[in-house]
């Protein structure tokens, strides 16, 4: 499988943007892109999903570089509720499984 | 809507006890998946379902076993809990076709053997 690189953690203030940044140097054509994230004591939520093309939603935007080697997820303005683990994960068309690494920790400062 | 729900929420088990983790969607998702987590840690993949019948291994099966004998139900079984396997346990659910939907999440149960 496919594996992501993403920094263990980060600090963004309240209402500014955060670059949530995720490395996937082996990313076959057939992978998707997706981003979840874990607020504390819940289970993981989906953010934002793609394969080449930029994505925007309510919640976020994802970037994708255009090797597909990397992207960014992008929250516009920060709050208080957006501090959680963020996952990027990849998954494969032909395959039924995900893998999830250990994610970025955002902490949001008021 | 429930989505995925999981049952029960909270559990304490002797080691060498047996128990079965049920886990229900209502959204008529064919695939279906099992994760642990450990503190401080990201998920792992312990065993996954692509439909009714059929079920296959994740990263860390060992000393779980699951069934899929319908759409809906995806039970994890352990047989002989070992205190290695004290975590957080979520089940998640989603629709594959030609493209990609989002996995979604239960509640998760915690689990601690003792």
């Amino acid at each position: 499988d496919a594996k992501t690189t993403q920094p263990n953690s980060m600090e963004s203030n309240e209402e500014e943007p955060v670059h949530l940044p995720c490395n996937h140097s082996t990313i076959s054509g057939t992978d998707y892109i997706h981003w979840y994230r874990q607020l504390p004591s819940q289970g993981p939520e989906y953010v934002i999903h793609g394969l080449t093309s930029n994505v925007n939603n309510r919640m976020a935007s994802l970037a994708i570089a255009e090797d597909r080697k990397s992207s960014t997820l992008i929250l516009h303005r920060a709050t208080l509720r957006d501090a959680a683990v963020y996952y990027c994960i990849l998954t494969n068309t032909n395959a039924g499984k995900s893998t999830f690494g250990d994610g970025t920790t955002l902490t949001v400062k008021p | 809507n429930a989505g995925v729900t999981q049952t029960p929420k909270f559990r304490i088990l002797k080691i060498g006890q047996s128990m079965t983790l049920q886990c229900a969607q209502d959204m008529n998702h064919n695939y279906m998946y099992w994760y642990r987590q450990d503190p401080g840690m990201g998920l792992k993949l312990i065993y996954y379902s692509v439909g009714a019948g059929i079920t296959d291994k994740g990263e860390v099966p060992n000393g779980y076993n699951v069934s899929r004998s319908t759409t809906e139900d995806f039970p994890l079984r352990l047989e002989l809990a070992a205190p290695s396997q004290t975590s957080v346990y979520f089940c998640a659910s989603s629709y594959r076709d030609r493209g990609h939907q989002p996995q979604h999440f239960g509640d998760g149960t915690r689990l601690s053997i003792l």
